[in-house]
């Protein structure tokens, strides 16, 4: 299957800094790529959808100019946590989808990265 | 009402027998369906698709799609200890929509 990479894979940082995930499409290209970000013991929530050379869409209650998106290139994207606070302590997944397949197409998923904000 | 559900679990199973988990969905548009497996701490990874009513079989995973009740399993034949995960199942209404994850059932395969 395709390969999706992300770094780092764990990260901790202190209140206040900002700290960037990358997320790239190793062997294909990606014209979207989705956010996800996963509490303990919860289901996957998806933060945003991620299109290259356009703005990202953002989900409901997830604030665009806390968590930035740069989608620069087919094969990555990139979401940076502005000014991180210990509530947004969590697993970030990232996912991409493959834009050669037709209609129904799968999305794969990076390792995750675990963000710890002290 | 959610618009995936599934129950939490744990679904324990003893190694060898099957494990059946379901899920039902709320949106009638939804086209794709998905099931993930995710091991604690890992990221989830593609165990099946399916997109038309009736089976398909994958290895020792049957997935079963019931467009008109809406509800969509996964069947785990001759589970064994490694299959000791959580299960997600995704629903999509459109290719390249984004994907509705449900809460997750988490199997405990006991030796």
């Amino acid at each position: 299957g395709a390969v999706v990479s992300q770094h780092p894979s764990r990260v901790i940082c202190k209140s206040g800094t900002s700290v960037k995930i990358e997320c790239r499409s190793l062997d294909f290209q990606a014209t979207t790529m989705f956010w996800y970000r996963q509490f303990p013991k919860k289901s996957l929530m998806l933060m945003a959808t991620s299109n290259e050379g356009s703005k990202a869409t953002y989900e409901q209650g997830v604030e665009k100019d806390k968590f930035l998106i740069n989608h620069a290139s087919l094969t990555l994207s990139t979401l940076t946590v502005t000014s991180a606070h210990p509530e947004d302590s969590s697993f970030y997944i990232c996912s991409a989808r493959d834009s050669e397949l037709a209609v129904q197409e799968t999305q794969y998923f990076g390792p995750g990265t675990r963000l710890l904000v002290l | 009402q959610k618009e995936v559900e599934q129950n939490s679990g744990p679904l324990s199973v003893p190694e060898g027998a099957i494990a059946s988990l379901n899920c039902t969905y709320s949106d009638r548009g939804s086209q794709s369906f998905f099931w993930y497996r995710q091991y604690s701490g890992k990221s989830p990874e593609l165990i099946m698709s399916i997109y038309s009513n009736g089976d398909k079989e994958d290895g020792r995973f049957t997935a079963q799609l019931n467009k008109a009740s809406q509800y969509v399993s996964l069947l785990i034949r001759d589970s064994q200890p490694s299959d000791s995960a959580t299960y997600l199942c995704a629903v999509q209404k459109a290719a390249g929509n984004k994907l509705t994850f449900g809460g997750g059932t988490r199997v405990l395969v006991k030796p």
